[in-house]
């Protein structure tokens, strides 16, 4: 299996901040790379595809860079919904596997 | 708009088999082109793939829970379900349905289910 690691495992953050949190793929997955934001008590909500491609409907303030083994998601200005848990996720092996999450909340 | 939406019991017994269906609407699962799958986060915990289908029936699990896993489609109610075998209270989970989009050789889940919480315990 391919193993994603996430870091910081937590932030604290303040409104208008930049924030960017790394994902990190146990061998090269090209850029087949996903990024999730989950909300409590809610599924996951897609942002990102393959590394950079922002899905409709995001906010552009959200961005995502990478390739082979380190991928990066950032958000430009911290909004109030986007306290969340951000999860990135490799399609590079048939048996995807998804980071451990990176919780963002309020500073 | 595709919309999924999970069903079936929300406690089972440990040893017995899981059993979850995913309606889809505002979409035909028949139409190809997508992937149908399930995903599983346990409570507090990330997301774990689970597997998929695609709607002639050909499928991809989980090699960690392939030996308890059955996915199957039924193309005529636009619906495809799971079945977890042999279950434990390490089974105990939220599970989600999505689809599966491909593009420029990855794939991602979009849109999810809104989940539904499984309790193994006797």
């Amino acid at each position: 299996d391919i193993q994603m690691t996430q870091s910081p495992s937590s932030l604290s953050a303040s409104v208008g901040d930049r924030v960017t949190i790394t994902c990190r793929a146990s061998q090269s997955i090209s850029s087949y790379l996903n990024w999730y934001q989950q909300k409590p008590g809610k599924a996951p909500k897609l942002l990102i595809y393959a590394a950079s491609s922002l899905q409709s409907g995001v906010p552009s303030r959200f961005s995502g860079s990478g390739s082979g083994t380190d991928f990066t998601l950032t958000i430009s200005s911290l909004q109030p919904e986007d306290f969340a848990t951000y999860y990135c996720q490799q399609s590079y092996s048939t048996a995807f596997t998804f980071g451990p999450g990176t919780k963002v909340d309020i500073k | 708009q595709v919309q999924l939406q999970e069903s079936g019991p929300g406690l089972v017994k440990p040893s017995q088999t899981l059993s979850l269906t995913c309606t889809v609407s505002g979409g035909s699962i028949s139409s190809g082109g997508y992937y149908w799958s399930w995903i599983r986060q346990h409570p507090g915990k990330g997301l774990e793939w689970i597997g998929y289908i695609y709607y002639s029936g050909s499928t991809y699990y989980n090699p960690s829970l392939k030996s308890r896993v059955t996915i199957s489609v039924d193309t005529s109610k636009n619906q495809f379900s799971l079945k977890l075998s042999s279950v434990t209270a390490a089974d105990t989970a939220v599970y989600y349905c999505a689809r599966v989009l491909a593009a420029a050789g990855t794939r991602w889940f979009d849109p999810w289910g809104q989940g539904t919480l499984v309790t193994v315990s006797s």
